[in-house]
């Protein structure tokens, strides 16, 4: 069955330290491939989204993401992070199958940066 | 940002008591969702709809249910409130996968459900 494994349930870190979220997906046909977030008290927002062509991503608030086929990825990344980047982060998989387009999301990390 | 919206935002509410939770959005999506997501936990698709008179079940067993019988508007229902039923609940609704959103989904901000 297809599914999104999100490696880290629970990351703490400092402010200025750099984030790395890894997902991983198992599926083998094409797909789009979004981060989203929750901050606290907040609804969940699109961070940033892959569809096609270069496979470095930028998104909102200096995060980005690399899509690497081969490996089946689409790691979160952030060169400093800062204690406004507390919250809960999500990677989404949407299998272009057909009519039935499902999207397949991640349990989710919970990151916790402290100042 | 989205313009979809959900009321109430928070409901605290007495066991067997029928509740609705209202969703809806502006942008003229066909597709919208409910999910289920208790804190700090995974999102739980548990209702979506296709378009006007489509409803379908999602991955999560649940005992609400739902209508769409128009395009903005998609009401979650339970009949009869139990304690087990209090979580966040969640309402979507995405871009049509052949547009240049292909399929992103864009979220309500939530109503937490809880139960006495």
């Amino acid at each position: 069955a297809q599914s999104v494994s999100q490696h880290n349930h629970h990351v703490i870190l400092s402010e200025a330290a750099s984030l790395e979220l890894g997902c991983n997906y198992s599926y083998g046909g094409t797909v789009n491939l979004f981060w989203y977030v929750q901050y606290p008290g907040q609804h969940l927002q699109l961070l940033l989204k892959y569809f096609s062509g270069d496979p470095l991503v930028k998104g909102i608030k200096g995060f980005e993401a690399e899509f690497i086929k081969s490996k089946f990825s689409f790691n979160l990344r952030k060169p400093s992070v800062q204690w406004s980047d507390t919250a809960e982060y999500f990677c989404a998989v949407l299998l272009n199958a057909g009519n039935n387009r499902k999207l397949i999301w991640g349990l989710g990390t919970s990151l916790a940066v402290n100042p | 940002e989205a313009d979809i919206y959900q009321t109430p935002r928070y409901l605290v509410i007495g066991t067997g008591k029928k509740i609705t939770l209202e969703c809806s959005q502006t942008m003229g999506h066909d597709k919208m969702y409910w999910y289920q997501q208790d804190p700090g936990m995974e999102l739980h698709l548990i209702h979506y709809s296709y378009g006007v008179n489509s409803t379908e079940k999602g991955d999560l067993s649940s005992e609400s249910t739902v209508s769409r019988i128009r395009t903005e508007h998609f009401p979650l229902t339970l009949e009869s409130a139990r304690p087990s039923h209090t979580s966040q609940y969640l309402c979507a609704s995405s871009d049509p996968p052949g547009s240049g959103g292909r399929g992103t989904q864009y979220f309500g901000p939530g109503t937490r459900l809880t139960v006495l």
